[in-house]
């Protein structure tokens, strides 16, 4: 069964920085390309980062261009999300989603962490 | 990116179909088979219920469909059931490597 588990949002000032961690399990993470998705409260979904199977090509929203990290561990089955500088509006619920491996769609999808920035 | 365009509520009753538009423009919807449309209920994740405009994922009821006609795709979900009660969300691939949703339409089943 495949499973994606993050880790390691919460409360953080603005200005402040916050490591997300997605953990996988039940398929072959290092042959997955994967994504964060992130929710703000009451709204609706918006597309943030993507990193493909062996690092090789990422992509991230203008919104957190600069500001925001991906990366992977496929050794560890781990995913990541540095963010700095973070703002208000980064509050929200981030998932970890993967991707199908034939075509760009977001298969499965984990629970998600919120992150809150606020003073 | 601009988010694709949803309407914010739709409504049938049980037995009911209900079609929920989702419109782009030509460097997303209109320019790639690649629509994905997401059921999510409160508080959990967003589930897969179709993808490349028409496909059904293993285990999705068959009364789910996906079609696309120029920057517009739509999802129809037929013989409505309380279960379908959610919020959906509509997906594209973009022209410029990026994903971008749709606003998200709450369904109510009456």
């Amino acid at each position: 069964e495949v499973q994606l588990v993050e880790s390691g949002g919460g409360l953080v000032q603005p200005g402040g920085s916050l490591r997300l961690s997605c953990a996988a399990s039940g398929f072959t993470f290092s042959s997955y390309s994967m994504h964060w998705v992130r929710q703000a409260p009451g709204k609706g979904l918006e597309w943030v980062s993507y990193i493909s199977s062996s690092s090789s090509t990422i992509y991230y929203a203008d919104s957190v261009k600069g500001r925001f990290t991906i990366s992977r561990d496929n050794a560890k089955n781990s995913l990541y999300l540095q963010m700095n500088s973070l703002r208000a509006e980064d509050t929200a619920v981030y998932y970890c989603a993967r991707k199908i491996s034939s075509g760009p769609t977001l298969d499965y999808w984990g629970q998600g962490t919120l992150v809150t920035v606020s003073s | 990116q601009s988010a694709l365009t949803q309407p914010a509520s739709v409504s049938g009753s049980p037995g009911q179909s209900i079609t929920i538009s989702c419109t782009g423009t030509s460097s997303d919807v209109g320019g790639y088979n690649y629509v994905s449309w997401y059921q999510q209920d409160p508080g959990k994740a967003p589930k897969l219920m179709i993808y490349d405009v028409s496909n059904r994922p293993s285990g999705v009821s068959n009364r789910f469909s996906g079609s696309k006609s120029g920057n517009t795709a739509s999802l129809t979900i037929s013989g409505l059931q309380a279960e379908d009660e959610a919020d959906y969300y509509c997906s594209s691939y973009t022209s410029s490597s990026t994903w971008v949703f749709g606003g998200g339409t709450k369904l109510t089943v009456l």
